[in-house]
């Protein structure tokens, strides 16, 4: 059974491009979340997706956007690209239905450097 | 709005030593408790949870126990080995609003290095 995949791994861009990472939830799971790790810092919550649409938001600018496919898979689009945008983009999966007895499942991440 | 405050780091120990991360939150409401680890490289897995006041998470050896009255989480671990060296992420989060509505709170996080 296949976990939390990611891709790509490291990405390397320059102030001002856009970005997307893109996320396979664990089988089963129908929610994905995205988390920002900066580094040496703890992950802080972006949004949520469910059934297509973001569910709920962190405090992060209109520049990062989502967007889930019916097959639960995500992507995390990022435009106007800031050098303090650099960091570990985690993505997180989970059951709607079995909420109560499993927590957030983590991908190994995208390693994004912005020049 | 719901904060969590770890132990700074780094914490260097011997192998077989004793552990303990203390862990304090700040929540709204009654929120589950996670001890999550990332190990050099990768991503975070899950440690440990607990979901009510007074409950004791435990896995691998490590434990923790939900206080209410103190609003912590402290985690424990009686012999650590040089393979928990790694990141130690204490995180809360609010289950009771129904389905998987909710986000993770995440502290900063406190580095473990364990020496032969």
């Amino acid at each position: 059974d296949a976990g939390v995949t990611q891709s790509p791994t490291h990405l390397i861009k320059t102030r001002g491009q856009q970005v997307t990472l893109r996320c396979s939830p664990k089988s089963g799971h129908d929610t994905v979340s995205w988390y920002q790790q900066a580094l040496g810092q703890g992950p802080q919550f972006i949004f949520q997706y469910y059934e297509e649409e973001e569910r709920q938001r962190g405090n992060f600018p209109d520049r990062f956007s989502g967007h889930q496919f019916p097959n639960y898979s995500s992507e995390l689009n990022v435009n106007a690209l800031l050098l303090g945008d650099s960091a570990l983009y985690l993505c997180a999966s989970s059951s709607d239905v079995r909420w109560y007895q499993e927590t957030q499942y983590f991908g190994p991440g995208t390693r994004l450097l912005v020049l | 709005g719901d904060s969590v405050t770890q132990m700074e780091g780094p914490v260097t120990l011997s192998e077989e030593a004793f552990l303990t991360i203390n862990c304090t939150y700040t929540a709204t409401g009654y929120p589950s408790l996670f001890w999550y680890v990332q190990y050099p490289g990768e991503g975070l897995q899950l440690l440990l949870k607990a979901t009510k006041a007074d409950d004791k998470g435990s896995n691998k050896g490590f434990e923790a126990t939900y206080r209410k009255e103190t609003t912590s989480f402290h985690l424990e671990k009686g012999s650590v080995q040089v393979s928990d060296s790694a990141v130690y992420f204490c995180a809360l989060a609010d289950l009771n609003s129904g389905g998987s509505n909710y986000k993770l709170t995440f502290g900063k996080g406190t580095l473990l290095t364990v020496n032969p």
